[in-house]
C-alpha cells in the first residue's frame, strides 16, 4: 500500500503551458506539503496545508496554486510553464504541524519543460 | 537568512564508521532530522533531535549541539546500501524545515 502517492512520475511539456500534478495520502494525515528539488538537490518547501489554513512560501511565483479537495489530496498547478520551472517535485505529508511529526514522501514528479 | 551547510560528498570503506556533519543558523529552532535520499527515490525520515546529546537508533546515530548550531549523523558498519544522500534539515520557528543540499555518501567494497 501507497503511503503517498503523485501522478504522473515524469512530465514534459513545453514553455507556456499550463499542467497539475497530484498527490494523495492515505496515512489520515491532517498536514501535506509541496517541496521543490532543483538540480543542486536543495529541497524548498513551496507550500504547506493544515485544516484548511494554508502557508506559502513567500518566493514562489503566484503561477503555482496548491489545490486540496479534501484531507487527502493535494495537487499543485503550474500556469504559464517556464524552463526554470523544470526540476522533480515532492508531495509530503506528516501528522500535524509541529517537530514531533515526520513528514512521508511521495516519490516525486520529474518536470521537464523545452 | 538561514543556512544549513553539509558536505557535498563523502567516500567512506564497507565496514568502516563514517560521520556526516551539518551546521545551521536558521530563524527559531524546533528540531534537526535526518533523512535519507536514494539516487531517483524519495527521502525517507532517518533520526530527529531536539535536545542536546545523541540519539542512536540501531546503526545510525545522530547527535546535537544546539549552542553550537551542529548535528552530526554516524553511521556505522557501513553497506553498501547506504550509500545515498543524506539530508540535514531544521524546523524553524514556523515548523517550516529548511534542508540542507545533502550529502552524498559513496561506499567502497
Amino acid at each position: 500500500d501507497t503511503a503517498v502517492s503523485q501522478t504522473p512520475k515524469y512530465l514534459v511539456t513545453q514553455m507556456g503551458n499550463d499542467k497539475s500534478i497530484k498527490c494523495e495520502q492515505n496515512l489520515g494525515h491532517d498536514t501535506m506539503y509541496w517541496y521543490k528539488q532543483d538540480s543542486k538537490k536543495f529541497l524548498k518547501i513551496m507550500f504547506s496545508y493544515n485544516n484548511k489554513e494554508l502557508i506559502i512560501n513567500e518566493t514562489v511565483p503566484n503561477r503555482f496554486s496548491p489545490k486540496s479537495p479534501d484531507k487527502a489530496h493535494l495537487n499543485l498547478h503550474i500556469n504559464s510553464l517556464e524552463l526554470g520551472d523544470s526540476a522533480v517535485y515532492f508531495c509530503a505529508s506528516s501528522q500535524d504541524v509541529g517537530q514531533l511529526y515526520e513528514q512521508y514522501f511521495g516519490p516525486g514528479t520529474r518536470l521537464t519543460v523545452t | 537568512g538561514q543556512n544549513i551547510d553539509q558536505p557535498t560528498e563523502m567516500t567512506a570503506t564497507e565496514g568502516a564508521i563514517v560521520q556526516i556533519n551539518c551546521t545551521y543558523q536558521t530563524s527559531g529552532f524546533n528540531g534537526l532530522f535526518w533523512y535519507q535520499q536514494h539516487a531517483g527515490e524519495a527521502p525517507t525520515f532517518l533520526s530527529y533531535n531536539v535536545l542536546d546529546g545523541l540519539e542512536e537508533k540501531g546503526r545510525f546515530s545522530s547527535f546535537l549541539s544546539r549552542s553550537k548550531g551542529y548535528s552530526y549523523l554516524l553511521l556505522k558498519e557501513l553497506q553498501m546500501k547506504d550509500s545515498a544522500s543524506y539530508l540535514c534539515a531544521v524546523m524553524d520557528s514556523n515548523y517550516q524545515l529548511i534542508w540542507g543540499a545533502g550529502t552524498k555518501l559513496i561506499i567502497k567494497p
